[in-house]
């Protein structure tokens, strides 16, 4: 029962280089999310996905996209990466995006930008 | 950008001490307010949904209320043990498809 599934665990770009974190859960959910965390700021949206074929931002948004690729996978882009982008990223599902459900969260990817 | 508080920000507390912590949210377009237990080096996970004014919810010695007139919600830990430790979340939810974290509270219990 593999849930939320995150690849990589840990990467280290150098700034410039770009990179594509990799998210799919088995949970057949409509809604996904990616998320960063910070020392000190909690959990801040990235981007969302309120079904497949659909995706909008959240609050912060800036130097990142994102592709809904089928209903189980939801990745994000960094294009061109920078110091600040360092950060653990989680990615999140939810069923149907219902204020009433869960979100199930993966085991996060650990980046740093150097 | 909707503000989620929470507080405090971490305590250390003995084994068999209870607890609470606060988390505070906008009264307004209230949906649903959710729990999350966060160990160190794992994954969130849901503790309580709660969706009601009044509501109060319960998980073995971890309990929640919730006052969404005044927009806060208490979760409370009796008689706190080592396993407890860990960074507890707590999630607004305005019905527009996301959830809005705090930034936690980090619970030491010490032995």
């Amino acid at each position: 029962n593999a849930g939320v599934t995150q690849t990589p665990k840990f990467q280290v770009l150098k700034t410039g280089q770009s990179m594509t974190l990799q998210c799919a859960q088995d949970m057949n959910h409509n809604s996904m999310y990616w998320y960063r965390q910070d020392p000190g700021m909690g959990l801040r949206l990235i981007y969302y996905s309120a079904s497949e074929g659909t995706t909008d931002k959240g609050e912060v948004p800036n130097g990142y996209n994102v592709s809904r690729l089928n209903k189980r996978e939801f990745s994000l882009r960094l294009e061109s990466a920078a110091p600040s982008q360092t950060s653990v990223y989680f990615c999140a599902s939810s069923e149907r995006g219902s204020p009433y459900t869960e979100a199930f969260f993966g085991q996060g990817t650990r980046l740093t930008v150097v | 950008i909707l503000n989620v508080e929470q507080s405090p920000q971490s305590l250390h507390v003995q084994e068999g001490d209870s607890t609470n912590f606060t988390c505070s949210f906008p009264s307004s377009n209230f949906y649903a307010l959710h729990w999350y237990r966060w160990e160190t080096a794992k994954s969130p996970e849901a503790l309580f949904v709660m969706t009601l004014n009044g509501d109060e919810k319960k998980k073995g010695r971890i309990s929640a209320t919730l006052n969404t007139k005044e927009g806060y919600s208490y979760l409370y830990i009796k008689g706190s043990q080592p396993e407890d430790s860990a960074t507890y979340l707590c999630a607004f939810h305005s019905g527009t498809y996301k959830y809005i974290f705090g930034t936690g509270t980090r619970l030491k219990v010490l032995a």
